[in-house]
């Protein structure tokens, strides 16, 4: 079945420690983001990427870095830099050639103490 | 920027219609994406409007009048598992080329 898949569904790691977040699609979409959700706020962009190789910081990049070496993958890592990582974070995908629909993946959760 | 505004909590009871109520700034907007979104889980998408007017999609219905900047999200015949929090989102295309997501309406249905 096409879809996205985020794994794990639960991340805890310690203060100071980069965390990689993976983020896979089968759907052959192009575009790709990752969003974050906290307790009684929106969805917020932090990375998308329209293209392989390619990629523009959203509204909240600070602290996080992506890659987006294959069409398939678009990997997000939380560096000690990041000063609230605790989050649900959100990876979406959209065929850019068929409309604005984005597809989330089922997210990870990730808590850091 | 580009403000979305929803209530942040709606309660109906079983069986009964409920009016999820969503504006946006107007300038640069293209359409307006409705998703729901269970506990802990990813959003899925419900509806998107582009022009004005009702689209219904089973016990769902979506409004959009672009030129008021206004959208809502109709539920009827309302079931226990319709309880979730509903989120609004505008695409702005062009420059901005961003889906801007309001903060999310819970609704909890009560027997």
């Amino acid at each position: 079945d096409g879809g996205i898949t985020q794994s794990p569904k639960y991340l805890f790691r310690k203060e100071g420690q980069n965390v990689t977040l993976s983020c896979e699609q089968n759907l052959n979409h192009d575009a790709m983001y990752w969003y974050r959700q906290d307790p009684g706020q929106g969805l917020r962009l932090i990375y998308y990427s329209q293209i392989v190789n390619d990629f523009q910081k959203g509204d909240i990049a600070e602290g996080y870095s992506v890659s987006r070496e294959k069409k398939e993958s678009f990997p997000l890592t939380v560096t000690s830099a990041q000063k609230n990582p605790t989050a649900f974070y959100l990876c979406a995908s959209r065929d850019r050639a068929w409309g604005y629909e984005q597809y989330f993946g089922p997210g990870t959760r990730l808590t850091v103490t | 920027g580009q403000n979305i505004d929803q209530p942040t909590e709606m309660t109906a009871t079983e069986g009964a219609i409920v009016q999820i109520n969503c504006t946006y700034q107007t300038s640069g907007f293209n359409g307006l994406f409705w998703y729901q979104q269970h506990a802990g889980e990813a959003p899925t998408f419900l509806s998107y409007n582009v022009l004005d007017g009702l689209e219904e999609k089973g016990r769902f219905s979506s409004f959009l009048s672009r030129s008021k900047g206004y959208s809502y999200l109709l539920l009827k015949e309302l079931q226990m598992k319709d309880s979730a929090s509903y989120l609004c989102a505008a695409y702005y295309g062009g420059a901005t080329n961003k889906l801007i997501f309001g903060t999310g309406t819970l609704l909890a249905v009560q027997p």
